[in-house]
C-alpha cells in the first residue's frame, strides 16, 4: 500500500492567517496515463468528509479560490489563505493512483490558536 | 443534486457480521462507482472498497476475506457486509459516490457510527 504521511498533525491558526498542510507519499503518485491522483478534503466538526482539491491543484465546485493544491511526483501541499471561522477541522489527503487500496493522509487538524 | 443516506444497526457483537445500506436519490447508481470508507476513533481514514456502475467490486486487500459490497439497482441502493467483526472494526461508517477518470469521492453520505461490543 502506498504510505500518505501528513504534517503538521495539528496546526494552530489566527483567523485571517495563512497555513500550509504537507503530504508526502511512499511511491510517485503519477500515474501510467500521465495523471496524478492526489486529492485534499476537509472534515468539518460532526460533518461527512467534503472535497476541496482533486488531481493536485483543481478546485472543486464552490469551493474558494482561498483554497489551492500544488506539488508533484510524492510531494504535495495545500495552502489556505484568509482563514475562516468555516475552514476549522481535520484535513486529509488521498491518493487513488496506486490501487487497490486508495489510501489516505494521517489527517491534520486545523485549529484556533 | 446526489444524496446518500447510510442506514443499519448501530450495534454489532463480536464475531457477527456487520451489514449496511446505503440509499442514493438523485443519481442512478448504475452509472459511476458507489463505495464504502470508514473512519477509526482517532481520525485515521480507510477506504473498504467500491460496486461499479456495472456491479464489478474492488476491495481493500486487508478486508478481502471479511467484505461484500453488493447492490439493489430497483432501489437504488448499495450494501456492505463486514464478516467476523471485532472491537477494532468500530468506526463511523461512510457510503460516497466515486467519480470514473477523476477517481475520487465528491459526494459522501452523513455517516453510520457502528460500535462493535458484547
Amino acid at each position: 500500500d502506498v504510505l500518505m504521511t501528513q504534517t503538521p498533525v495539528s496546526l494552530p491558526v489566527s483567523l485571517g492567517g495563512q497555513v500550509s498542510i504537507s503530504c508526502r507519499s511512499s511511491q510517485s503518485l503519477v500515474h501510467s496515463d500521465g495523471n496524478t491522483y492526489l486529492h485534499w478534503y476537509l472534515q468539518k466538526p460532526g460533518q461527512s468528509p467534503q472535497l476541496l482539491i482533486y488531481r493536485v491543484s483543481n478546485r472543486f465546485s464552490g469551493v474558494p479560490d482561498r483554497f489551492s493544491g500544488s506539488g508533484s511526483g510524492t510531494d504535495f501541499t495545500l495552502k489556505i489563505s484568509r482563514v475562516e471561522p468555516e475552514d476549522l477541522g481535520v484535513y486529509y489527503c488521498l491518493q487513488s493512483t496506486h490501487f487497490p487500496p486508495w489510501t489516505f493522509g494521517g489527517g491534520t487538524k486545523l485549529e484556533l490558536k | 443534486e446526489v444524496q446518500l443516506q447510510e442506514s443499519g444497526p448501530g450495534l454489532v457483537k463480536p464475531s457477527q457480521s456487520l451489514s449496511l445500506t446505503c440509499s442514493v436519490t438523485g443519481y442512478s447508481i448504475t452509472s459511476n462507482y458507489w463505495g464504502w470508507i470508514r473512519k477509526f476513533p482517532g481520525n485515521k481514514m480507510e477506504w473498504m472498497g467500491y460496486i461499479s456502475y456495472s456491479g464489478s467490486t474492488s476491495y481493500n486487500p486487508s478486508l478481502k476475506s471479511r467484505i461484500s459490497i453488493t447492490r439493489d439497482t430497483s432501489k437504488n441502493q448499495f450494501f456492505l457486509q463486514l464478516n467476523s467483526v471485532t472491537t477494532e472494526d468500530t468506526a463511523t461508517y461512510y457510503c460516497a459516490r466515486s467519480v470514473k477518470w477523476v477517481w475520487v469521492m465528491d459526494a459522501w453520505g452523513q455517516g453510520a457510527s457502528v460500535t462493535v461490543s458484547s
